[in-house]
């Protein structure tokens, strides 16, 4: 089946510095990438979907700003949490569609960020 | 926006047991996905279902979509020990590019 990488897996960053997360389409042409964030013990939450070359469309409530999504080729999308405090200490997810997969969504193995 | 409600949040039975987890929705989605989720793993796809009042079946689970395509339905058969884990079920909501919605998902404990 197809594979979604997520990179790094785990991060650890200081407090008011960014960190990268990216999400890799192996095998596939991620036509649209989906970012979630999980607390422990939650379910996941959507924070924004992106489609390839264009603006990434935000779930209410997540700032924009802060958190910025990249889809610039058809394999690649990255998160960029920035200036992050504590509390945006959590597991992130990202999911893809394929070009001619249907409306098979695949997910990455999910990227833990601890901000200390 | 919560479209989704599972319940029971969390369920601890033992082994041999059998459990039914529900999802409901007051949207009607075109697919409901069931995944089952380890800690600090991402989800893995159990099965979708998507014509309503369709019934799978994945060894000891079975998975059912409502009539009105609204809710569904895990039902695991003599639960074991490995049967332990995150169950969440999701929608896909058309007008978000298929994005998938969650339900708060249960947590499943089986014990010896």
């Amino acid at each position: 089946g197809a594979v979604v990488s997520q990179h790094p897996s785990r991060v650890i960053c200081k407090s008011g510095t960014s960190v990268k997360i990216e999400c890799r389409s192996l095998d596939f042409q991620a036509t649209t990438m989906f970012w979630y964030r999980q607390f422990p013990k939650q379910s996941l939450m959507l924070m924004a979907t992106s489609n390839e070359g264009s603006k990434a469309t935000y779930e209410q409530g997540v700032e924009k700003d802060k958190f910025l999504i990249n889809h610039a080729s058809l394999t690649l999308s990255t998160l960029t949490v920035t200036s992050a405090h504590p509390e945006d200490s959590s597991f992130y997810i990202c999911s893809a569609r394929g070009r001619g997969l249907g409306n098979t969504i695949y997910f990455g193995e999910g990227s833990w960020l601890t901000v200390v | 926006t919560q479209l989704l409600e599972q319940s029971p949040q969390f369920l601890s039975i033992q082994e041999g047991e059998n459990l039914t987890v529900y999802c409901n929705s007051s949207s009607v989605f075109s697919s409901l996905q069931w995944y089952r989720q380890e800690p600090g793993e991402g989800p893995v796809l159990l099965v979708t279902v998507v014509t309503g009042g369709e019934v799978k079946k994945l060894k000891r689970l079975t998975f059912q979509f409502g009539d009105a395509r609204k809710d569904s339905s895990l039902h695991i058969t003599a639960a074991q020990p490995g049967d332990t884990g995150l169950y969440l079920c999701a929608g896909v909501v058309w007008d978000s590019g298929y994005a998938l919605n969650f339900g708060k998902g249960t947590s499943l404990l089986v014990t010896p």
